[in-house]
């Protein structure tokens, strides 16, 4: 079975703080995602990443950054956090070219964020 | 999440029956689609999928519907069980536009009443 692990299931950090959100996938997928998911918006995609130093913007990348210098490890940077950024967030990953033609996604479990 | 149930529409069904959940997409190129089953406190996590090459496709106690005619997704759970209490979202994928992402659609809570 797949395994996407994120590193924290809680975090609590204050207004202004840099913030890491690691990830790692155990299954040599190409792909890895960000998504935050809030109650009546659903799952939105952050940043993606279809190889090791690529990343694409998703749908809501500002006040956000990623770095993928592994195949196996992606993190979500949210280099100052404001409350606004209080959520639960999910990573995924998927083999082949695209998440959708040839594999689902593949998600962790998330980390909830509350930023004070 | 734990709260990702909040807002949501809900369906009750009683244990044994059968589910049917709905999903109406949008992209009327969209191609691939997805069921997934998130807990509370969990990950979504893949249940079935299907191509838009097929009406039709059964897997384990569920069945995904396509009707493209319509853009219109359903998920049935045969002899529903409390485990199967969660929310269930439905997401597309367009492959032909070169597209790395899934769509997800706002999710369905499933209440199984035992």
């Amino acid at each position: 079975d797949v395994k996407v692990t994120q590193s924290s299931r809680y975090l609590v950090k204050r207004t202004g703080e840099k913030v890491f959100l690691e990830c790692v996938q155990d299954m040599d997928h190409e792909n890895m995602f960000w998504y935050r998911q809030d109650p009546g918006l659903g799952l939105r995609l952050i940043y993606f990443s279809y190889d090791v130093k690529m990343k694409e913007k998703g749908d809501i990348p500002e006040g956000y950054s990623v770095s993928r210098e592994k195949k196996e490890r992606f993190s979500l940077i949210l280099e100052s956090a404001s409350t606004n950024q209080t959520s639960m967030y999910l990573c995924a990953s998927s083999s082949g070219l695209m998440a959708g033609g040839n594999s689902p996604l593949h998600f962790g479990n998330g980390t909830r964020l509350t930023v004070t | 999440g734990e709260n990702v149930g909040l807002h949501l529409p809900t369906l009750s069904v009683q244990e044994g029956d059968n589910s049917i959940i709905n999903c109406a997409y949008s992209n009327s190129a969209s191609d691939y689609f997805i069921w997934y089953k998130q807990e509370s406190g969990k990950g979504p996590q893949f249940i079935i999928d299907i191509r838009s090459n097929m009406d039709k496709r059964q897997g384990q106690r569920v069945t995904v519907l396509l009707n493209k005619t319509v853009k219109h997704l359903s998920l049935q759970i045969a002899a529903t069980q409390p485990g199967d209490s969660a929310v269930y979202f439905c997401a597309e994928n367009d492959s032909g536009a070169g597209s790395y992402q899934l769509t997800f659609g706002k999710g369905t809570k499933l209440s199984v009443i035992p």
